[in-house]
């Protein structure tokens, strides 16, 4: 089966660095996603990685390794605002996005 | 700027009741989605659209049907509510090619009694 792994809760403090693990097991690999959603909100694109590397982008970047199957995302200089949950997401060989069950961020002053 | 837009936002039912959750999308996508989100679980995707007048089944799609009769407009159906599609209910569009990002609307929050 095809299956998406995220830590299920993280916490970490304003200013610090954290990195939000994902790990995936999936029929094809057509590029990997990652969606911040806050609480009661919609999912709202943050990467997209489909080679390996480093991507960055601001305070956000997201790592991909094809052969490991495993990517994350770091997040710098931690902000209250970005408490939310992460969402992992790799499009198979379908062309269908597999979602996992994301990672709930909190922020510590 | 309206993006996606889904209707209603909140609504409870009865078991056996029908309903219809209407998505509205201004930004010319090819592609819809419906998802579901339950605690503890990843998105999972209902139906899709790959253009107007064409739908196909996702994962989860068993007591559910769609319509897309216009591009701009995604619809999904309850005929007969059951208590286990008490959901969150996501639509998403995108432009077609595989790194295009989906576009969410804000969710509709759904509970049969």
């Amino acid at each position: 089966g095809q299956n998406i792994d995220q830590p299920t809760e993280m916490t970490a403090t304003e200013g610090a660095i954290v990195q939000i693990n994902c790990t995936y097991q999936t029929s094809g690999f057509n590029g990997l996603f990652w969606y911040q959603q806050h609480a009661g909100e919609a999912p709202t694109f943050l990467s997209y990685n489909v080679l390996d590397g480093l991507e960055e982008k601001g305070r956000f970047s997201s790592f991909l390794s094809r052969s490991k199957g495993y990517s994350y995302l770091l997040l710098k200089e931690l902000q209250m605002k970005d408490s939310a949950s992460y969402l992992c997401a790799v499009m198979d060989s379908n062309y269908q996005l597999i979602w996992g069950a994301g990672t709930k961020l909190i922020i510590k002053p | 700027n309206a993006g996606v837009t889904q209707t209603p936002k909140f609504r409870v039912l009865k078991t056996g009741q029908s309903m219809t959750l209407l998505c509205a999308q201004d930004m010319n996508h090819e592609y819809m989605y419906w998802y579901r989100q339950d605690p503890g679980m990843g998105l999972r995707l209902i139906h899709y659209s790959v253009g107007e007048g064409t739908t196909a089944k996702g994962e989860v799609p068993d007591g559910y049907n769609v319509s897309r009769l216009k591009k701009q407009n995604f619809l999904l159906g309850l005929e007969s509510a059951a208590p286990s599609q008490t959901s969150v209910y996501f639509c998403a569009s995108s432009y077609r090619g595989i790194h295009q990002p989906q576009h969410f609307g804000d969710g509709t929050r759904l509970s049969i009694l």
